[in-house]
């Protein structure tokens, strides 16, 4: 049973699309986060929500734009996507703000073209 | 302005050589520090985290300790599998924010 899972793993996309990351979890935390992954491998916290409620919002463009249905499920929608978005993007969730550390999904490479 | 920085970038290590990996932290209040292991095309694996200078922990060959300003992981006797991206993160006193530092590649060669 995989306990944060993402999809997809890879996504190749034209500049100026339109593309989603879903993200679902299965550990019953109450926090669930987006991290960007440059390639130089450096994490950088995008959004995290507590029970559906967003509670960081990093300066990001606002073509992302994260969606949490539920406290298990955290998507992230990215409109008019741009070369500099190339990166990994991992979604993560805790419990209790994190004290006891993160469970990190397997990421997903967006590449765009 | 709170920031981690982890060294060496990378490290190659002969089977069996311990050793150290340093993160450096400056962080207005922290309220914890996380280690995590990142094997490639995988997310980040948590692995400790202390949350007072003096603190230590350990796990298998990994060993962590906690002074005010920076962490440490040895790594004793290692072997070909400890070979991974090893990351260091800060949680600040908030709890809201966590800074992570840009990582040790860690090669431990047979």
């Amino acid at each position: 049973d995989t306990a944060v899972s993402q999809t997809p793993k890879y996504l190749v996309t034209q500049m100026g699309n339109d593309k989603s990351i879903k993200c679902e979890q299965n550990l019953g935390h109450d926090t669930m986060y987006w991290y960007k992954q440059d390639s130089k491998k450096f994490l950088k916290i995008m959004f995290s929500y507590n029970n559906k409620e967003l509670i960081i919002n990093e300066t990001v463009p606002n073509r992302f734009s994260p969606k949490s249905p539920d406290k298990a499920h955290l998507n992230l929608h990215i409109n008019s996507l741009e070369l500099g978005d190339s990166a990994v993007y991992f979604c993560a969730s805790s419990s209790r703000q994190g004290r006891y550390g993160y469970t990190f999904g397997s990421g997903t490479r967006l590449t765009v073209v | 302005e709170d920031q981690v920085t982890q060294s060496p970038e990378a490290l190659r290590l002969q089977e069996g050589e311990s050793s150290s990996l340093n993160c450096s932290y400056t962080v207005s209040g922290l309220r914890g520090l996380f280690w995590y292991r990142q094997d490639p095309g995988k997310g980040p694996e948590f692995l400790f985290t202390l949350y007072s200078a003096g603190e230590e922990k350990e796990k298998e060959r990994l060993k962590a300790t906690l002074t005010k300003k920076e962490s440490f992981l040895h790594i004793t006797a290692p072997k070909p599998e400890d070979s991974a991206t090893y990351l260091c993160a800060v949680q600040h006193l908030t709890g809201n924010q966590f800074y992570f530092g840009t990582g040790t590649s860690l090669t431990v060669i047979p």
